[in-house]
């Protein structure tokens, strides 16, 4: 049972661009989100996040916005840089016991210069 | 300050061995989670450790196991190892648990150990 899904598994942007990319929740329970970025033999790293009474966040050419009632987030990247080709992952938790960080399968991102 | 490093990084075993993977957290953080990424099912969660004990497990058999020691590090151990248990683990660490933050964020993660299983 996928909770938090990345449906589209790659994604190319032209550098300068805007990179768009999706993520969908069925947890009501969740009430917080992150995304994490990861290149290739490196652990992920935590790029940017979003609590559930928010609807966006910034931080510099990274912008997150949730829809609670679509179940949806969204991560954009404007301008795109070829250093941003990497997976990047979504990931949910909610709060309490055991609330454990639930990832997506991730999207790799390809920036074209 | 030092990152989270793992050891080994690279691991080839065969079906049917054991494994035990070590991480090592940043300094003065006192939980570490594990998990598997696997191409097909993303990262996977599989334990938190917090003051050497378990505070939260994922949906694993019981060949996987961990542990933490009073230094913080922790271990992770898999038994009779099967082809599927090919995967990435990757280790991260935090100055707090889930339970305590409410919240999965602040979490660093080290390189991971690429283990193979012939």
């Amino acid at each position: 049972d996928q909770q938090v899904k990345q449906n589209s598994p790659s994604l190319s942007v032209q550098e300068g661009r805007i990179s768009i990319l999706n993520c969908d929740y069925t947890n009501s329970m969740f009430d917080y989100f992150l995304w994490y970025k990861k290149y290739p033999a490196e652990g992920p790293t935590f790029l940017i996040s979003i609590s559930s009474i928010k609807d966006k966040n910034e931080d510099g050419r990274f912008t997150v916005f949730l829809n609670k009632s679509a179940k949806h987030l969204s991560l954009h990247i404007v301008p795109s840089q070829p250093g941003d080709s990497a997976v990047y992952f979504c990931a949910a938790s909610k709060t309490g016991a055991n609330s454990k960080l639930t990832f997506g399968k991730g999207i790799t991102l390809s920036v074209r210069p | 300050k030092a990152g989270v490093t793992q050891t080994p990084r690279y691991l080839i075993k065969t079906r049917g061995q054991q494994v035990t993977l070590s991480c090592s957290p940043i300094s003065g953080h006192r939980s570490v989670s594990w998990y598997q990424q696997t191409p097909g099912q993303g990262l996977q969660f599989l334990f938190e450790y917090f003051s050497e004990t378990q505070r939260n497990k994922g949906n694993f058999p019981g060949r996987f196991s961990g542990r933490q020691f009073s230094n913080s590090r922790s271990e992770m151990n898999v038994s009779t190892l099967e082809l599927g248990d090919s995967a990435l683990y990757l280790c991260a660490s935090s100055s707090s648990t889930f339970l305590t933050r409410g919240k999965g964020g602040e979490q660093f993660f080290g390189p991971g150990t690429r283990l193979t299983v012939l």
